[in-house]
């Protein structure tokens, strides 16, 4: 158990829809980074909030957005899906944004783009 | 720009046997290096991390891990697999000054009785 919860565990989604993505981040943690993995494939960065605000993103389209809130959870949203979106979507937590901090992942949420 | 190339995208050993799994990095300096675990319908576990110093690196559930700098290499090993070992392994590599992390592709391990 990391602390870390994601939520939901799997869901289908009809492309073109919107789909919003939720984790609490482990107690005392401020930073959370979002990751896409395929199937298949290893996780690869989306971007990451520290503090309520973006710090860092990956190539990924704008259709990929986020948010952090006051108590640091977090949300990812993603417009107009594409079947290409189906993966897991892990969250991971840490107690600042440096790469030299331990993050933690959450067991990921599942979407299926049909 | 750093990546990760791990050329093992399976392995199966007996259980008891030795394990070693590779994995080499693109980075212009030195990187902080990671192997993280994952079973079936889990979330990532780190088992070790390496920064500087001393170049053989020991993480939890008995496994181990050398930097080889002249190598571009991370491979991580263990003496005796367990039954319990079987998942997919992810070596990553991250900037000392960034705050991102760069996966490759996984070895999935599987352990034969």
């Amino acid at each position: 158990e990391t602390g870390v919860t994601q939520s939901p565990t799997h869901l289908i989604k009809t492309r073109g829809q919107q789909v919003t993505l939720r984790c609490s981040s482990q107690s005392g943690h401020n930073t959370v980074s979002w990751y896409q993995q395929a199937l298949g494939q290893g996780p690869q960065f989306i971007f990451q909030y520290y503090r309520e605000e973006e710090n860092g993103r990956g190539n990924f389209p704008p259709r990929f957005s986020g948010l952090q809130f006051p108590n640091y959870s977090s949300e990812l949203n993603v417009n107009a899906l594409e079947l290409d979106d189906s993966a897991l979507y892990l969250c991971a937590s840490s107690q600042g944004a440096y790469s030299g901090n331990t993050i933690y992942f959450g067991e990921g949420s599942w979407l299926t783009v049909v | 720009a750093q990546s990760v190339t791990q050329p093992d995208i399976h392995i199966t050993v007996s259980e008891g046997a030795s394990l070693e799994l590779r994995c080499n990095y693109s980075y212009g300096a030195t990187p902080y290096l990671f192997w993280y675990v994952q079973s079936p319908g889990q979330g990532l576990q780190l088992l070790l991390k390496y920064f500087s110093g001393d170049t053989l690196v020991q993480g939890i559930k008995g496994f181990e891990a050398e930097f080889k700098r002249s190598q571009s290499s991370f491979n991580l090993r263990k003496p005796s697999v367990h039954w319990s070992d079987a998942a997919e392994y992810f070596c990553a590599v991250a900037a000392n000054t960034g705050n991102q992390f760069y996966f490759g592709t996984g070895t999935s391990l599987t352990v034969i009785p």
